[in-house]
């Protein structure tokens, strides 16, 4: 079984949509994240979710909100799509707070 | 957010040999983490060594960590091809509220 599972793998959309991606991980973690890898493969944490409490949230545009209906999930909303949105984003979890992070497959995302 | 600086950027080795990569952080740190990512695949896991260990081994891994010069290097003997990927150290510093700053990676190609 997936420990973390993303989907869509693919997305590829209009600038100015709305979209979505979800994230689970079934390893009963504490902690969750989403990261932003760019063309140059930089990972950039975006959010992190502890028991269902934001606990980092970096210089994100408020375009991009997290919502994280129970521990095993978080999913990551996005509205008004622009160009520089294109990128892989992970989503990963972790015990706790700083320890190992078990990453998902990531979603490609192409916002054309 | 700060980030750890890897070297080299990239690295072309013949199989069978061995490749070290390096790693520099600029904060104290709580632990101190290697990552692989294929092509097209999220981040693996690979080793974690806290700030009062000086030397870990895991398999054909070796990292070490020298917290006065606030670098780890990570050796990987005996190269095989299924190694090509990048490379990716994370630290978890002391006043980062246990978030993981990450390193730009070091790409690896392991020539048959």
């Amino acid at each position: 079984d997936t420990a973390v599972s993303q989907t869509p793998k693919y997305l590829v959309t209009q600038m100015g949509n709305d979209k979505s991606i979800k994230c689970e991980q079934n390893l009963g973690h504490d902690t969750m994240y989403w990261y932003k890898q760019d063309s140059k493969k930089f990972l950039k944490i975006m959010f992190s979710y502890n028991n269902k409490e934001l606990i980092i949230n970096e210089t994100v545009p408020n375009r991009f909100s997290p919502k994280s209906p129970d521990k095993a999930h978080l999913n990551l909303h996005i509205n008004s799509l622009e160009l520089g949105d294109s990128a892989v984003y992970f989503c990963a979890s972790s015990q706790v707070a700083g320890k190992t992070q078990y990453f998902g497959p990531g979603t490609r995302l192409l916002v054309l | 957010s700060q980030q750890g600086e890897e070297d080299p950027q990239a690295l072309s080795i013949q199989e069978g040999e061995n490749a070290t990569m390096n790693c520099s952080y600029k904060t104290s740190i709580n632990n101190l983490q290697w990552y692989r990512q294929n092509s097209g695949r999220g981040l693996v896991h690979l080793i974690l060594i806290r700030s009062n260990e000086r030397e870990k081994h895991s398999g054909r891994l070796r990292v070490t960590l020298d917290t006065s010069k606030k670098s780890s290097s990570l050796l990987i003997t005996a190269s095989r091809a299924a190694d090509t990927a990048s490379y990716f150290c994370a630290t978890d510093a002391l006043d980062s509220n246990y978030q993981l700053i990450w390193g730009a990676g070091t790409k690896l190609i392991i020539k048959p």
